[in-house]
């Protein structure tokens, strides 16, 4: 069975353009997580689904980043505008239903805003 | 809240020796905890986890960690480690509520020597 999937694995972009972030999630699984890690912050959840319904964004940083999940197989986390400070790997993680604490984590985006 | 420690930010071991990982946590009551694995350029693997019963806990690769709830600790073993554990391991803590993140240790990167 195919892991969590995440597309682009790289990206380069400039400042003030716009980002997007995707991820194809384990099937079946219910929870959908949206995560940045930087040397500084270290792991930080952005926001998570259930059921392609968003729960908990508290942890998004500003109004530039947004975060959809149209159906329970595709999610996408945006970014407009870029800044340098976005810099980040950007992790997505799906969990089953009734075990939302265990994720299984793709292999991540690799963001440099320039 | 809950919270997660990893007092070692960096070890090294030889390869063939033994290794301790630690791991200490807050939480109110019992709380769910995990060990995960990055290798370079990777996403997280989950190696294992402990969510109630037996304190010792085996997981993949030959990893073992022991809940120890008088001492708020869940630590990592290994007997005998290989060139390729090298990589970064995060301790987690989440909670059984439905509504409570998961939270990741800062990380504890493993070196090992030939």
């Amino acid at each position: 069975d195919a892991g969590v999937i995440q597309s682009p694995r790289h990206e380069v972009t400039e400042m003030g353009q716009e980002v997007t972030l995707r991820c194809k999630p384990i099937s079946g699984h219910d929870y959908l997580f949206w995560y940045r890690q930087t040397m500084m912050r270290g792991l930080e959840l952005l926001i998570y689904f259930n059921n392609n319904v968003p729960i908990d964004d508290s942890g998004m940083p500003e109004d530039r980043f947004s975060a959809k999940m149209p159906n329970a197989s595709f999610s996408t986390l945006k970014i407009q505008p870029s800044e340098p400070r976005d810099s980040a790997v950007y992790f997505c993680a799906s969990s089953p239903r009734g075990r939302k604490e265990t994720q299984y984590f793709g292999p991540g985006t690799r963001l440099l805003v320039l | 809240a809950q919270s997660v420690t990893q007092p070692d930010i960096h070890i090294t071991v030889s390869e063939g020796a033994s290794l301790e990982l630690r791991c200490n946590y807050s939480y109110g009551a019992t709380p769910y905890l995990f060990w995960y694995v990055q290798s370079p350029g990777q996403g997280l693997q989950l190696l294992l986890k402990y969510f109630s019963g037996d304190t010792l806990v085996q997981g993949i690769k030959g990893f073992e960690a022991e809940f120890k709830r008088s001492q708020s600790s869940f630590n990592l073993r290994k007997p005998s480690v290989h060139w390729s554990d090298a990589a970064e391991y995060f301790c987690a803590v989440g909670a059984k509520t439905s509504y409570d993140k998961v939270i990741f240790g800062p990380g504890t990167s493993l070196s090992v020597i030939p």
